[in-house]
């Protein structure tokens, strides 16, 4: 059963500390995401990958996120310097599109941040 | 741009009610359509899907039909249970999928 994974499931940081997170996409896919899940702004797109280049980061702050793909069964979110606004769940998602077939998207189970 | 809206949430309903969530798009081509459902605490899981014009999606008892000349693709379910309480997305694919804002559902036993 091919699933996306996602380490770690759950983060508890101070302030000013760096955090990474990490997702590997199931084996195949060659388009990966980052989503940022809050109760306020809901599921946000941050950036996404396809063939290991980074296609759209538009919604990543820029000054303190960074998002790569090292190869391609991972890909990186950091954060650096976390800050509370942060806090949320971080989701990773998969998928492998083909002409004339529906796109379909992989979930993670997400990592959990709260930053103190 | 492409886009998706469905109706806000929360929507509460009695166990074995009628279930309807609505979702209409808009888009440029044609898209492929889903619907997404988040259990708590776990990711999005694709629930189903259609194609193209006139397609009906189906999965768990769940339903939706392509309809291209109302640009529409609204959820429904004859009898909910309350297993089905989780946050319901509607979303359609374009070079990345682009989602609705989530509906959330409670079912009431």
């Amino acid at each position: 059963d091919a699933r996306v994974t996602q380490t770690p499931r759950h983060k508890v940081t101070e302030m000013g500390q760096e955090v990474t997170m990490r997702c590997q996409p199931i084996l195949g896919h060659n388009t990966v995401f980052w989503y940022r899940q809050t109760m306020m702004q809901g599921l946000e797109l941050l950036a996404y990958f396809r063939n290991r280049a980074p296609l759209d980061d538009s919604g990543m702050p820029k000054d303190r996120f960074s998002a790569e793909m090292p190869d391609a069964t991972l890909a990186t979110l950091k954060i650096q310097p976390s800050e509370p606004r942060d806090s949320a769940v971080y989701f990773c998602a998969s998928g492998f599109p083909l002409p004339g077939r529906p796109y379909e998207q992989y979930f993670g189970p997400g990592t959990r941040l709260t930053v103190t | 741009g492409n886009s998706v809206t469905q109706m806000e949430g929360p929507v509460t309903l009695s166990e074995e009610a009628f279930l309807t969530i609505n979702c209409t798009y808009t888009a440029t081509g044609y898209p492929s359509l889903f619907w997404y459902v988040q259990y708590p605490g776990e990711g999005l899981q694709l629930l189903l899907k259609a194609t193209k014009a006139d397609d009906k999606g189906s999965n768990k008892g769940f339903e939706a039909t392509y309809r291209k000349e109302t640009t529409s693709f609204h959820l429904e379910k004859g009898s909910v249970q309350v297993s089905d309480s989780a946050v319901y997305f509607c979303a359609l694919s374009d070079d990345k999928i682009i989602f609705g804002k989530g509906t959330r559902l409670h079912i009431l036993p």
